[in-house]
C-alpha cells in the first residue's frame, strides 16, 4: 500500500540555524500539507499546496517558513532560522480527497 | 474561527462498544474526519462524512448530523490495541483546504 515517507525522523539544531524537512508524498495525490504538533497538543495546520504553489496557510506559517516542490516526488519545509518554540512532530500529508499523514519528523531545537 | 470540542479521555472495557462525540463551531464545513493516533506515531485515516449519516468500515462507524455540527466515531469490539488518542478534524473547503484538528479524546481500554 502506498504511503508517505518522511526524512529525517528525528532532527536536532541549534536556535537561529536552518532546517529543511522532507517529504515523499504519495505518487498520485494532488494536494500536499504540512501541519506541526507540539508535545501533548493537537495537531495543527501549517500550509497546504497544490499546483505548483501555496494553496492555504496558517497564521503560524510566518515569514521564516517556506515550502518547495524541487522534484516529481519531493516536498519539503524549510525553517529559516528556527527557535525554541519550533520544536514540535513535524507531518506530511497528501491526498486526493482523505489525506493520509507521514510517520512524521520530530525536530528538536536547543 | 474554527473550534472542535472532544472529551479528553474516555475508558472502556476490552470486547464492549465505545462511542467517541465531537461539536464542532467552523466557519465553513466541506466534511469531518477521524484519525486514531498512537503515542508517538503518525494520525491514520479512520473514517470521512461529507453527508449526515452513517458510515461503515469494519469495526468502526462515524456518524455525522450537519444541522447539528456533531459527529462521532464508534468502535466496536474493542482490542487493547485500541488503546490510542482519536481525533475528530473538519475541512471547511474542498481542495487542498487544510484540516483543523480537535484536542483528540484518549481511549483507555481496560481488560
Amino acid at each position: 500500500e502506498p504511503e508517505v515517507t518522511q526524512t529525517p525522523s528525528h532532527q536536532v539544531t541549534q536556535m537561529g540555524q536552518e532546517v529543511i524537512l522532507r517529504c515523499v508524498p504519495i505518487s498520485n495525490h494532488l494536494y500536499f500539507y504540512w501541519y506541526r504538533q507540539i508535545l501533548g497538543q493537537k495537531v495543527e495546520f501549517l500550509v497546504s499546496f497544490y499546483n505548483n504553489e501555496i494553496s492555504e496557510k496558517s497564521e503560524i506559517f510566518d515569514d521564516q517558513f517556506s515550502v518547495e516542490r524541487p522534484d516529481g516526488s519531493n516536498f519539503t519545509l524549510k525553517i529559516r532560522s528556527t527557535k525554541l518554540e519550533d520544536s514540535a512532530m513535524y507531518f506530511c500529508a497528501s491526498s486526493e480527497d482523505e489525506q493520509y499523514f507521514g510517520p512524521g519528523t520530530r525536530l528538536t531545537v536547543t | 474561527g474554527q473550534s472542535l470540542e472532544q472529551p479528553s479521555e474516555v475508558t472502556a472495557v476490552e470486547g464492549a462498544i465505545v462511542q467517541m462525540n465531537c461539536t464542532y463551531q467552523t466557519s465553513g464545513f466541506y466534511g469531518l474526519s477521524w484519525y486514531q493516533q498512537h503515542d508517538g506515531g503518525a494520525p491514520t485515516f479512520l473514517s470521512y462524512n461529507a453527508l449526515d449519516g452513517l458510515e461503515e468500515t469494519g469495526r468502526f462507524s462515524s456518524f455525522l448530523s450537519r444541522s447539528d455540527s456533531y459527529g462521532y466515531l464508534l468502535l466496536q469490539e474493542l482490542q487493547m490495541k485500541d488503546s490510542a488518542s482519536y481525533f475528530c478534524a473538519v475541512k471547511a473547503g474542498g481542495g487542498a483546504d487544510g484540516l483543523t484538528f480537535g484536542k483528540g479524546t484518549h481511549l483507555i481500554i481496560q481488560p
